[in-house]
């Protein structure tokens, strides 16, 4: 079994301040990253993910995270901030061995003060 | 082009009374899932259909849900006889074709946000 944790329910940063979202993950099993953002009153939308390769991974509006195995870690980040970041962001999992269903954590809420 | 779309955006119902939320996929995405997301939580998989099949339904909770995809198209997930703890967003994805153990991006819709009173 998968489990995804989001150690931190909010985080408050300034703009144009960098920010880390930390995920630890644990499974029995390989596993693919992602990670999601969800914008008030949106779908979940993909920012990026892990699949294999380099552990750097970049997404889109300028967010990275990096797959650390022995830390079993997927952190997200982003150099700078912009008002428009605000929003929940949800980090999942999910197993390669066959099943399709991601794993959520429970979120964490960015919120960017102006 | 289209999203993902799911009616209705909002639904409150009584409890104990039968309840339908539709989804329609991206044209041609073969894989359909729905989640559901309780306040301040992730979403949590309820089930998945790879064509007209339910390919993984180990996630409903409990025989009063079940859902359908007759045409390998739109979806509608059913409740019966709802009790206030199915209050929650029902969220459903679709992904071009299910495979490579979750690695195919699934693309969410808005959600339909149920309240059983």
């Amino acid at each position: 079994a998968q489990s995804v944790t989001q150690l931190d329910s909010q985080v408050p940063v300034f703009e144009e301040a960098p920010v880390e979202l930390r995920c630890n993950y644990s499974s029995s099993v390989s596993v693919y990253l992602f990670w999601y953002v969800q914008y008030p009153n949106q779908g979940l939308q993909l920012l990026l993910k892990y699949l294999s390769g380099s552990t750097l991974v970049k997404g889109i509006n300028g967010f990275e995270a990096e797959f650390n195995k022995s830390q079993t870690s997927f952190h997200l980040r982003k150099p700078s901030v912009h008002i428009s970041d605000t929003a929940e962001y949800f980090c999942a999992v999910s197993d390669l061995s066959g099943a399709n269903n991601l794993f959520f954590g429970t979120g964490t809420r960015l919120t960017v003060i102006p | 082009g289209a999203g993902v779309s799911q009616t209705p955006s909002n639904k409150v119902t009584e409890k104990g009374k039968y309840v339908e939320l539709r989804c329609d996929p991206i044209s041609g995405h073969t894989a359909l899932y729905w989640y559901r997301q309780s306040l301040g939580q992730g979403p949590e998989f309820l089930i998945y259909f790879q064509g007209t099949g339910a390919a993984d339904d180990s996630g409903l909770p409990n025989d009063r849900f079940f859902a359908v995809r007759p045409e390998g198209s739109v979806s509608t997930l059913k409740i019966q006889r709802t009790e206030r703890g199915d209050s929650a967003v029902y969220l459903c994805a679709s992904s071009l074709t299910g495979s490579g153990g979750g690695a195919d991006t699934q693309y969410f819709g808005p959600g339909t946000r149920l309240t059983v009173l």
